[in-house]
C-alpha cells in the first residue's frame, strides 16, 4: 500500500515569513495530492490539491508544488500570519477515493 | 457547498453501551463515505469505506463486529462502535466524496468511554 512521510513535525516561523512542508509518496501510480488544514479540535477543510497533470499550483498565498519523478510533493505558505496556525495534512492516492495521510506538521506563526 | 454534517460532537458513556455517530452529506449525494480514527496529535486513521447500498470495506486490524456501519442512503452514513471500552476512546471523524470530488470532513466526535 501507499506510504507517506511528512516533514518536519512542527514548524514555528515569524509572521510574515514563509512556510514549507514536504511529503513524499511510494505508490507512483498515485495521482491525486491534497493538503488539509486542521485547528484544534476542528474538521480538517481542503485548502489545495493537485493531480498529476501539474507540476504546480497556487491560490493566493498558498502554493503546491509536485515532482512526480522524485515522488514528493509540498506545500508553501507566503505571508504567514497567526491564523494559519493549525496542524497540516498532506495526503496522497490513485483518488480522492483513495488516500493515505501524512502524520501531520503543526505550524505555528509567531506575532 | 459541500458540507458534511456529524453528530454528535461528544459523547460520554459507560463501559459496555454502543455508540451510534452520524454522518450526513447535507448538499450533495455521497457515493461514498470514509470513516477515521484519530489520536491526538496524530494522523488520520483510515477505519473503513463506505459505499452506499453496498457492505462497508474495512481496514487491516478494525473489527467490522465492533465497528458496524451502515450507509443506507446517499446523505447519510452510520457507525456503530458496539460494546464499547475505555480503549475506543478516541476522536472518529467521517468525510465523503463523490466523482472526481475532493473528501469533504464532517467536525467529528469526541468518544470518551468511562
Amino acid at each position: 500500500g501507499e506510504n507517506v512521510e511528512q516533514h518536519p513535525s512542527t514548524l514555528s516561523v515569524q509572521e510574515g515569513d514563509s512556510a514549507v512542508i514536504k511529503c513524499t509518496y511510494s505508490d507512483s501510480a498515485s495521482n491525486y495530492f491534497p493538503w488539509y488544514k486542521q485547528e484544534l479540535g476542528k474538521r480538517p477543510q481542503l485548502i489545495i490539491d493537485i493531480r498529476s497533470n501539474v507540476g504546480e499550483k497556487k491560490d493566493q498565498r498558498i502554493a503546491v508544488t509536485l515532482n512526480k519523478t522524485a515522488k514528493h510533493f509540498s506545500l508553501h505558505i507566503t505571508e504567514t500570519q497567526p491564523e494559519d496556525s493549525a496542524v497540516y495534512f498532506c495526503a496522497s492516492g490513485r483518488s480522492a477515493r483513495q488516500l493515505t495521510f501524512g502524520s501531520g506538521t503543526q505550524l505555528t506563526v509567531l506575532p | 457547498g459541500a458540507v458534511v454534517s456529524q453528530h454528535p460532537s461528544w459523547v460520554i458513556c459507560k463501559s459496555g453501551t454502543s455508540v451510534k455517530i452520524e454522518c450526513r452529506s447535507l448538499d450533495f449525494q455521497a457515493t461514498t463515505m470514509f470513516w477515521y480514527r484519530q489520536f491526538p496529535k496524530q494522523s488520520l486513521m483510515l477505519m473503513a469505506t463506505s459505499n452506499e447500498g453496498s457492505k462497508a470495506t474495512y481496514e487491516q486490524g478494525v473489527e467490522k463486529d465492533k465497528f458496524l456501519i451502515n450507509h443506507a442512503s446517499l446523505t447519510l452514513s452510520t457507525l456503530t462502535v458496539t460494546s464499547a471500552h475505555p480503549e475506543d476512546s478516541s476522536f472518529y471523524i467521517c468525510s465523503a466524496t463523490r466523482v472526481s470530488q475532493p473528501q469533504h470532513f464532517g467536525d467529528g466526535t469526541r468518544l470518551s468511554i468511562l
